[in-house]
């Protein structure tokens, strides 16, 4: 893996399902891995940080999972609600390229949940 | 609390003409700030980061450039506008943990 990867594109899902989507990274000279949600409208923001390999983070229904030595984040959403659609976004920090934050953003998954 | 000013919201220019974005943050000083791009389809692009005053990276390429006038001022600039410049604009400054705090953006349609 050279970029940041991430899958599916887009998800249609029912109110009430659960849901995950996976983010793929390379795992060599790896700091950090963030999650970010994009609503429409509004401006990307900040879900989870995690640094180490089998880090587990969790905010209400949303948890992510890390795996460092190969290189992949999960994130799962419980019982998904309609305000939950939104576009996920994972980023990739370097080890070297923690002095000035740059972070390595996937292409998203867009997530749609129908009432 | 620290905050965030992004503008304009929306552009519609035509090929050839200069651009402008702004953005400007409140409640902190001497913040790394970023410049990203979504293109139609692709993930966010970092286009441009400053460490301080006069202080620019490029990360990319292009046909864009970026001033830090003012320690809280991150302006991205064209002279001469291309189609592929079309996209939508964050800014963006970073804070605990790396976390990148975002402004609302600016959607640029080059006609």
């Amino acid at each position: 893996i050279l970029n940041v990867e991430q899958s599916p594109q887009s998800l249609h899902v029912q109110e009430g399902d659960s849901t995950n989507f996976t983010c793929s990274f390379p795992s060599s000279n790896f700091y950090a891995l963030h999650w970010y949600r994009w609503e429409t409208a509004k401006s990307p923001e900040a879900l989870f940080v995690m640094t180490l390999n089998g880090d587990e983070k969790k905010k209400g229904r949303i948890s992510a999972t890390l795996n460092t030595k190969e290189g992949y984040s999960y994130l799962y959403i419980k019982g998904s609600q309609p305000e939950d659609s939104a576009t996920y976004l994972c980023a990739r920090l370097p080890t070297g390229g923690t002095s000035y934050g740059k972070l390595t953003f996937g292409q998203g998954t867009i997530l749609t949940v129908h009432p | 609390s620290q905050t965030i000013h992004q503008w304009p919201a929306t552009l519609v220019q035509p090929v050839g003409s200069p651009l402008s974005l702004e953005c400007t943050v409140e409640g902190t000083s001497n913040p790394n700030l970023y410049w990203y791009r979504q293109a139609a389809g692709r993930g966010l692009q970092l286009l441009f980061y400053s460490v301080g005053i006069g202080q620019i990276s490029s990360e990319v390429p292009q046909n864009l450039s970026a001033s830090r006038p003012q320690d809280r001022q991150f302006i991205l600039s064209s002279k001469k506008l291309l189609l592929s410049d079309s996209g939508f604009y964050l800014c963006a400054w970073r804070g605990g943990a790396n976390v990148l705090t975002f402004g609302a953006g600016s959607r640029l349609t080059v006609l």
